[in-house]
């Protein structure tokens, strides 16, 4: 497709598990981005990749969240022990160059029980 | 704390108006702006990038940024119904991570 995806697009847990959370960008572009959006607030950086590395991880909020994107297209964001408090939308977005607007992906609804 | 503050709303605009939203940022060192508009339940779209002081203007739509006052503001002509979402102003420091604001909620009355 000529979007960002993400899957899967809703995805319900109980407190405790562990969640992974694929995102699959615009083909060529290299860098990579995940957020965060909880109900009225804007989305929250959580890490940014530029080819395979982690250029930014500054945005996670612990070490329970983890990242990968080991080709340097599609990343899988990971969550052990899943809390009440991770419940949001994860955003993907991707961009083609160095300061340029980042297109979302649709998101994946996460709740956790 | 770098911060990115707009005025959450709702904004209620008649059909046809020029709706006008706004956005002030705390970073001096910010380099490039964005608005992203979100329809409920979807995810943000990108609408206009702004890097430069000055307007720039997109079909109906026209950024504005003054770096001097750390104001960047984006102005919708002939509203349409179809515009009524969410707002998002965003802001790149150059570290490629994007701060957002909460958005502004805008409503056009038909």
């Amino acid at each position: 497709g000529a979007g960002v995806s993400q899957t899967p697009s809703n995805k319900v847990t109980e407190k405790g598990k562990y969640v992974e959370l694929r995102c699959d960008p615009i083909s060529g572009h290299t860098a990579l981005y995940w957020y965060r959006q909880s109900l009225g607030q804007g989305p929250e950086f959580l890490i940014y990749f530029q080819g395979t590395g982690a250029a930014d991880d500054s945005g996670l909020p612990n070490d329970r969240f983890f990242a990968v994107r080991p080709e340097g297209s599609v990343s899988t964001l990971k969550i052990q022990r899943t809390e009440r408090g991770d419940s949001a939308v994860y955003l993907c977005a991707s961009s083609h160059a160095s300061g340029s607007g980042q297109f979302f992906g649709p998101g994946t609804r996460l709740t956790v029980l | 704390q770098k911060e990115v503050e707009q005025n959450s709303g709702p904004l209620s605009v008649p059909e046809g108006a020029i709706a006008s939203l706004n956005c002030t940022y705390s970073d001096r060192v910010s380099q490039s702006f964005f608005w992203y508009r979100q329809y409920s339940g979807k995810s943000p779209e990108l609408i206009m990038s702004i890097y430069s002081n000055g307007d720039k203007e997109d079909g109906r739509f026209t950024a504005q940024l003054n770096k001097a006052s750390q104001y960047v503001s984006l102005l919708i002509r002939d509203s349409q119904p179809s515009d009524s979402a969410t707002y998002l102003c965003a802001v790149n420091d150059g570290n490629e991570k994007l701060t957002f604001g909460t958005g502004t909620r805008l409503t056009i009355i038909p």
